[in-house]
């Protein structure tokens, strides 16, 4: 089976610039969950999508938003960028069944550096 | 989810037993303990979970606690791949599936 899949692997975007970041499940996977990676906060959940709904959140602001298509594929907006959200963007996938485990499987991660 | 501890370093001698603890004195009956490392710059993987036996599988061994206040993961014969930031987490299934929360994780370090 093919792994899970981020892109772009790495971007470069200015202050107050939107971006949108996707991510390819494991085959089957209808579970999304996407976290943020920085030195000083370390791994943080944003929110997870499951059949298209989100169904769990983290604390993040609303600029930070998602999305999950019909094909369990997911996307990751931000919205006026700030410095701050330069960090590592996780996605990982998993079954999500509620008689499942939390076994993730992450993905490479794309490198957002804001400037 | 109950909040982890783990000592934020440790080191071990590359073909010896790595030992990394974990103290989750808050854990409900219903929640897993997990263990993920990360290799620097990469995605997170995951290594095994439990929810009161010892588990082992080929990357490691689980051992939790008859109280489950605590456990330990056990790589058997640690190599220098091995080197890497393990997170041990406490979860449990249904709603919270999907959402794991990691805290700073051990750094261990196999050395030559």
């Amino acid at each position: 089976k093919a792994g899970v899949t981020q892109t772009p692997r790495y971007l470069i975007k200015t202050r107050g610039q939107q971006v949108t970041l996707s991510c390819s499940p494991i085959s089957g996977h209808r579970s999304v969950s996407w976290y943020q990676q920085t030195p000083g906060q370390g791994l943080q959940f944003l929110f997870e999508y499951f059949s298209e709904t989100q169904r769990n959140k983290g604390n993040f602001p609303g600029r930070f938003s998602g999305r999950q298509f019909s094909n369990s594929r997911s996307e990751m907006n931000v919205s006026t960028l700030e410095l701050g959200d330069s960090a590592l963007y996780l996605c990982a996938s998993s079954p999500g069944l509620a008689d499942s485990y939390n076994e993730q499987f992450f993905g490479p991660g794309t490198r957002l550096t804001v400037l | 989810d109950a909040k982890t501890t783990q000592p934020t370093s440790m080191d071990c001698a590359e073909g010896r037993a790595a030992n990394l603890p974990c103290n989750h004195s808050t854990i409900s009956g219903n929640e897993y303990v997990y263990w993920y490392r990360q290799i620097h710059s990469q995605g997170p993987q995951y290594i095994i979970h439990g929810l009161k036996n010892n588990e082992t599988n080929e990357m490691a061994s689980l051992i939790i606690t008859e109280d489950r206040k605590s456990s330990t993961l056990i790589l058997p014969h640690a190599t220098l791949r091995d080197t890497a930031v393990y997170y041990c987490i406490v979860t449990g299934r249904g709603s919270t599936l999907g959402r794991l929360y990691f805290g700073r994780g051990t750094q261990l370090t196999v050395w030559p």
